[in-house]
């Protein structure tokens, strides 16, 4: 069966640079996703889209926006990266009232 | 206030035998869903029970249970016979009702997690 497909996989970055995450969510489902996991922590929801609009927002840094395209990959574009923005970046994707099917993740680190 | 309490930040059971990872949650909405995932060391997040608020009987999936007590606002996970592979941190996750036209598109809140350690 098809999953959440997220890249790239690693991303090494300079403090200051851009960061540009993609997500291609299971087809047909649709609502996406986007969460950071800093290291030991608990995943933290950052934005989520449906039927590619914005749906919900949470603790997003201004320094970071999103969107969702005509084919429903999303991508989360990241400016100005701080060394704290090194985490795992999960898309997560659910079909209309189930459960969210999570992706491999990318692993962001802040150099 | 935090919205999933998982007390027991590390577990260990001996391998064949049966866990319990403890779940609570604090929510005022009447729709709402619990699940839990699995994140082994590598990293990925693995779907593994959802219980529905006004699901009657306690989910199950395969050796996964989820013990699911409404008043005291509980939604345990047990494993039962326990395998090597199942060594790793799993997550209480809770969505609060969002529906639009009998779509939910609520985020998940997680609770910190608890680390499962099976002996052979």
């Amino acid at each position: 069966a098809a999953g959440v497909i997220q890249s790239p996989r690693h991303l090494i970055k300079e403090k200051r640079e851009t960061a540009t995450l993609k997500c291609y969510p299971i087809p047909r489902h649709d609502t996406v996703y986007w969460y950071q996991q800093g290291p030991g922590q608990d995943p933290q929801f950052l934005i989520s889209f449906y039927e590619k609009m914005q749906s919900d927002k949470g603790s997003i840094p201004d320094r970071f926006s999103a969107q969702q395209f005509s084919d429903y990959h999303s991508e989360l574009n990241m400016s100005s990266l701080e060394l704290g923005d090194s985490a795992l970046y999960f898309c997560a994707s659910s079909p209309p009232g189930r459960e969210q099917f999570f992706g491999p993740g990318t692993r962001l680190t802040v150099l | 206030a935090q919205k999933i309490t998982q007390t027991q930040p590390g577990m260990f059971v001996q391998e064949k035998e049966a866990v319990t990872l403890d779940c609570t949650y604090d929510t005022s909405d009447q729709s709402y869903g619990l699940f839990w995932y699995k994140q082994p060391s590598s990293g990925e997040m693995i779907f593994l029970i959802y219980q529905g608020s006004y699901d009657e009987q306690n989910a199950t999936e395969g050796r996964y249970s989820l013990n699911f007590q409404k008043a005291r606002k509980s939604a345990n996970l047990v494993i039962s016979a326990s395998q090597l592979g199942d060594s790793a941190m799993y997550f209480c996750a809770m969505r609060e009702g969002l529906t639009a036209g009998g779509t939910s598109y609520g985020k998940l809140t997680f609770g910190q997690g608890t680390i499962l350690t099976v002996h052979p």
